[in-house]
């Protein structure tokens, strides 16, 4: 099955600096890319997402960047603000034949100091 | 907001006492997930739905079932909660395999 890996496990940034968080795969047939991000107590809020068709994709300050050939994708945030503070998740989708759930990295602890 | 409902929000129940928790959609979405997702840990999907179709992950307990009786509801029973099932359960739904994802508030399960 899938194995998802992510890194790091905690990323503390100045307010107004940028983050990067990577993730990398282990499915070839994975095609489907999503980021989550998740506040304490909270259900997991999809942020964007991107599909294997696409090298990167943005939405304002989030980007997304897919390497197929490497099997790794890369969020970045640019300009941080204070309510960018939350655990981050990236997912593959399973890639097999019928079957779609994600598998999800461990996730990455986003601190913003202000 | 109210287009994945899950409840309830939070369910106490006994070691060994069956469980059930329930979630709905009014997405009209063919695909229903439900993931458990333990303290400080990412989500780990246990089964889904397409349509009636059933499709269990290799490693979900098998004191773990699920059904869903129509489009709108998914129900995830646990038969013997283990102190070892506390966690948050989220349902999740997508308009079709491969699509995008769409989760619940979850439920959190606490087992004495």
């Amino acid at each position: 099955g899938e194995n998802v890996e992510q890194h790091p496990s905690t990323l503390s940034v100045q307010e107004g600096d940028s983050a990067v968080i990577k993730c990398t795969y282990s499915d070839s047939a994975s095609n489907y890319f999503p980021w989550y991000k998740q506040e304490l107590g909270k259900r997991p809020q999809l942020i964007i997402d991107i599909r294997s068709n696409v090298g990167e994709k943005k939405d304002q300050r989030i980007a997304v960047t897919l390497n197929k050939t490497a099997k790794h994708f890369s969020l970045h945030i640019t300009e941080t603000q204070p309510e960018d503070s939350a655990v981050y998740f990236c997912a593959a989708s399973d890639g097999r034949g019928g079957a779609d759930g994600l598998t999800f990295g461990k996730g990455t602890h986003l601190i913003i100091q202000p | 907001d109210a287009m994945v409902i899950q409840n309830p929000r939070y369910q106490v129940t006994q070691f060994g006492k069956p469980v059930t928790l329930s979630c709905s959609q009014t997405l009209n979405h063919n695909v229903m997930y439900w993931y458990q997702q333990k303290s400080s840990q990412a989500p780990k999907l246990l089964f889904h739905y397409y349509d009636k179709d059933f499709n269990n992950e290799a490693d979900t307990p098998d004191n773990f079932q699920s059904r869903r009786p129509n489009t709108s509801f998914c129900f995830l029973d646990i038969r013997s909660p283990g102190l070892g099932d506390a966690a948050m359960y989220l349902c999740a739904t997508s308009r079709d395999p491969g699509e995008t994802q769409y989760f619940g508030p979850g439920t959190r399960l606490l087992v004495l």
